[in-house]
């Protein structure tokens, strides 16, 4: 298996509403990312795990907790969102924390109403 | 966030036309990835680059490392229509810091 999972690919949410996005690997890696992309422009980083261990948190606001269960699974927890949340949510990986290539899931596109 | 200055913006070529684009910086960098992202998916790797003038091809696609490290460039050779897409490079200052600046993208439609 060399590809990182995201569920779901489509999320509604209002502003109220608590959801999680998912994200899964089953290449060993032991670095994971979540990115936020906006239309048109290119990934921004939020948060880095590092064999499990979150190791950057890019200033994200509180309403995103970010979770690492064990070394395939990465999950983001979502509550409060505002409508300028809306964006689509890269999942990354890469072999360990020395290595430079980061591979991405296909994305989970969120909107906030 | 910081971007690359990534040229050009956008790119309408013919089908069999060759393609060049490039990233800039002020900074130095030690590592320069080159993705391509299609709509509604995530971005995907096509090329790493390790060192200053390494050249690499995957394919069609050709990437070189810049001598000042303050640059890398991408070719892709006799286009097709698959290659639609944005183009992104990104870079690394400090290689195993996990952080990756991105380019502001190169968006290339090819006409058939």
């Amino acid at each position: 298996d060399t590809e990182v999972t995201q569920t779901p690919k489509h999320l509604v949410m209002g502003m109220t509403n608590k959801k999680s996005l998912k994200c899964e690997q089953h290449m060993g890696h032991r670095a994971m990312y979540w990115y936020k992309q906006k239309a048109k422009k290119p990934p921004e980083l939020m948060f880095v795990y590092s064999y499990e261990k979150l190791s950057i948190n890019e200033s994200v606001p509180s309403r995103f907790s970010p979770e690492c269960p064990n070394s395939s699974l990465l999950n983001l927890h979502l509550h409060a969102l505002q409508p300028e949340d809306s964006a689509l949510y890269l999942c990354a990986s890469s072999q360990d924390p020395t290595s430079d290539e980061q591979f991405f899931g296909p994305g989970t596109r969120l909107t906030v109403l | 966030g910081q971007q690359l200055n990534q040229s050009p913006q956008s790119m309408f070529i013919q089908e069999g036309e060759d393609v060049s684009m490039n990233c800039t910086s002020s900074s130095i960098f030690n590592t320069w990835l080159w993705y391509k992202q299609e709509p509604g998916e995530g971005p995907v790797l096509l090329i790493a680059l390790y060192k200053a003038g390494e050249l690499t091809s995957n394919g069609r696609l050709t990437a070189q490392f810049g001598i000042t490290r303050k640059d890398s460039f991408l070719n892709i050779s006799a286009s097709i229509p698959s290659d639609v897409g944005i183009y992104f490079c990104a870079g690394q200052r400090t290689s195993g810091t996990y952080k990756y600046i991105f380019g502001t993208g190169t968006r290339l439609k090819v006409l058939a």
